[in-house]
C-alpha cells in the first residue's frame, strides 16, 4: 500500500509555543490531505480537509486561527499548532488521499504525531 | 443521530470464534466504504474496502447493504492478532470521510 510519513512522531513542548507537523506522501501524489486529531478510547475527529494549492477547509468548531494547514505541493502538508496549551494535547494523524490507482478514494494514514504540551 | 454508528464493544471472544461487527450510516448519498483496523496508540490501518456485491479477503468477509444503510465486517477463525479496533469509515461524494468510533475486539487464547 501507499506509505504516508508524519514527523514528528513525539513531541512535548512547553505551554504557548507552535508546533509544526509535516505529513509526506512518499509514493504517490496526493491533492488532497485530512488532518485528525484523537482522544484517548475515542474516535478520529476530522479537524481539516488541505488541498494543494489552496486554503484548508475546516471543521464546525476548529479554530483556523490556531491550527493553521500549508498545502505547498503534492506531497507535503503541515499542521502548526500555535500558541498550544494543554488542552491541546491529544494525537494528531494526517490521511492523504490517492488520486490515482484502484481506489482513488482510498486514505492512506501516517503513523501519528502525539503532541504533550505541558 | 450520527452519521456513522458503531457498537463500541468489546467484543470478547476465544480464539477460532467467528465474530460479526456492523456499522449504520445516515447518509444515504454516501459513496464509498472502508473498514480501518488501529491498534492502540497506532494509526488506523486499511483493512478492506466495501463493495454491494460483497467482498472477502482471506478470513474477513465484508458487506454492503444501500437499502438499510449498513456495512458488516465478519472475521472467521478469530487469531489473537485480530485484537484492535475496528472503524467503519463512510465516504461522502466529496470523499470527506466520517469515522464511526470502532468497535474493539479482544481475542483471548
Amino acid at each position: 500500500g501507499a506509505v504516508v510519513s508524519q514527523h514528528p512522531s513525539r513531541v512535548i513542548c512547553k505551554s504557548g509555543t507552535s508546533v509544526k507537523i509535516e505529513c509526506r506522501s512518499l509514493d504517490f501524489q496526493a491533492t488532497t490531505m485530512f488532518w485528525y486529531r484523537q482522544f484517548p478510547k475515542k474516535s478520529l475527529m476530522l479537524m481539516a480537509t488541505s488541498n494543494e494549492g489552496s486554503k484548508a477547509t475546516y471543521e464546525q468548531g476548529v479554530e483556523k486561527d490556531k491550527f493553521l494547514i500549508n498545502h505547498a505541493s503534492l506531497t507535503l502538508s503541515t499542521l502548526t499548532v500555535t500558541s498550544a496549551h494543554p488542552e491541546d494535547s491529544s494525537f494528531y494523524i494526517c490521511s492523504a488521499r490517492a488520486t490515482s490507482g484502484d481506489s482513488p478514494d482510498t486514505q492512506y494514514f501516517g503513523p501519528g504525531t502525539r503532541l504533550t504540551v505541558l | 443521530r450520527k452519521e456513522v454508528e458503531q457498537d463500541p464493544g468489546p467484543f470478547n471472544v476465544p480464539e477460532g470464534a467467528t465474530v460479526a461487527f456492523n456499522c449504520t450510516y445516515s447518509n444515504s448519498a454516501s459513496q464509498s466504504f472502508f473498514w480501518y483496523r488501529q491498534d492502540c496508540r497506532k494509526e488506523p490501518k486499511l483493512l478492506m474496502s466495501v463493495y454491494s456485491s460483497g467482498n472477502e479477503d482471506g478470513r474477513f468477509t465484508a458487506q454492503l447493504n444501500r437499502a438499510s444503510q449498513y456495512i458488516s465486517l465478519l472475521i472467521r477463525d478469530s487469531k489473537l492478532s485480530d485484537s484492535a479496533t475496528y472503524l467503519c469509515v463512510v465516504n461522502k461524494r466529496s470523499y470527506i470521510p466520517t469515522f464511526g468510533r470502532g468497535t474493539s475486539l479482544i481475542v483471548h487464547p
